[in-house]
């Protein structure tokens, strides 16, 4: 059964800096990582996909890393805005053998960037 | 090209009461997925439907709750006999194909059992 952890929980940073989010998971057998942010009482916004054969994304200033062989995806967010304030989520979709493409959601990332 | 709908988006229920959920995908889509974020939790899956057809549906409780995409019009979640327990944000998902593309998620419906 595939289990997402997202480190740290919860983080607050200076406007500017860079910062980087971590997710891991424990089945390596995924068809591809996203991250998506939530803002309070919102739904979900998706920031980036990053498939099995890929390495990496970028969008902006935005970028996720995937690493298969560890388990791991990082999301970097560079020259942090207030405005990026919000959850990050992480989430790998497996497939289940039962057809299940649903994705398994770590608990997230409360993002606080201080003006 | 709207985005994902879901209504309502705020449910109140009496314990024992149906609640009904709707989720209209994204156009062209032919996937829908449909989580559950309790409160304090992370978003858990429950079920992928195609149009008509169930796919999976390994994250639903097995009593009280159903879930139908029919051919025409939205995709349903249905909660029979609510309890406290249920009160939760319940999301919907669409994608064109399968999960192997972006998954573009609604904005929820916020249910209160009281």
């Amino acid at each position: 059964k595939q289990e997402v952890t997202q480190i740290p929980a919860a983080l607050s940073v200076p406007e500017g800096e860079n910062l980087v989010l971590n997710c891991s998971f424990t089945d390596s057998a995924i068809y591809n990582l996203q991250w998506f942010r939530q803002d309070p009482g919102k739904g979900l916004t998706s920031l980036l996909l990053i498939q099995s054969s890929q390495r990496e994304q970028t969008s902006g200033r935005l970028n996720a890393s995937l690493d298969k062989s560890s388990g791991r995806s990082t999301l970097y967010i560079a020259a942090s805005q207030p405005g990026d304030s919000a959850t990050y989520l992480c989430a790998a979709s497996v497939y289940s053998g039962g057809g299940a493409d649903g994705l398994t959601f770590g608990k997230g990332t409360h993002l606080i960037i201080q003006p | 090209n709207a985005g994902v709908m879901q209504n309502p988006r705020h449910l109140v229920r009496r314990r024992g009461q149906e609640a009904r959920l709707r989720c209209s995908p994204m156009k062209g889509h032919s996937h829908v997925y449909w989580y559950r974020q309790l409160p304090e939790e992370g978003l858990k899956f429950m079920v992928y439907l195609q149009k008509e057809n169930i796919i999976d549906e390994s994250g639903m409780p097995k009593e009280r709750f159903s879930a139908e995409f029919p051919k025409e019009g939205p995709s349903i979640l249905r909660i029979q006999q609510v309890v406290r327990g249920d009160s939760a944000a319940y999301f919907c998902a669409s994608s064109p194909r399968t999960s192997e593309e972006t998954q573009y998620f609604g904005p929820g419906t916020r249910l209160l059992v009281l």
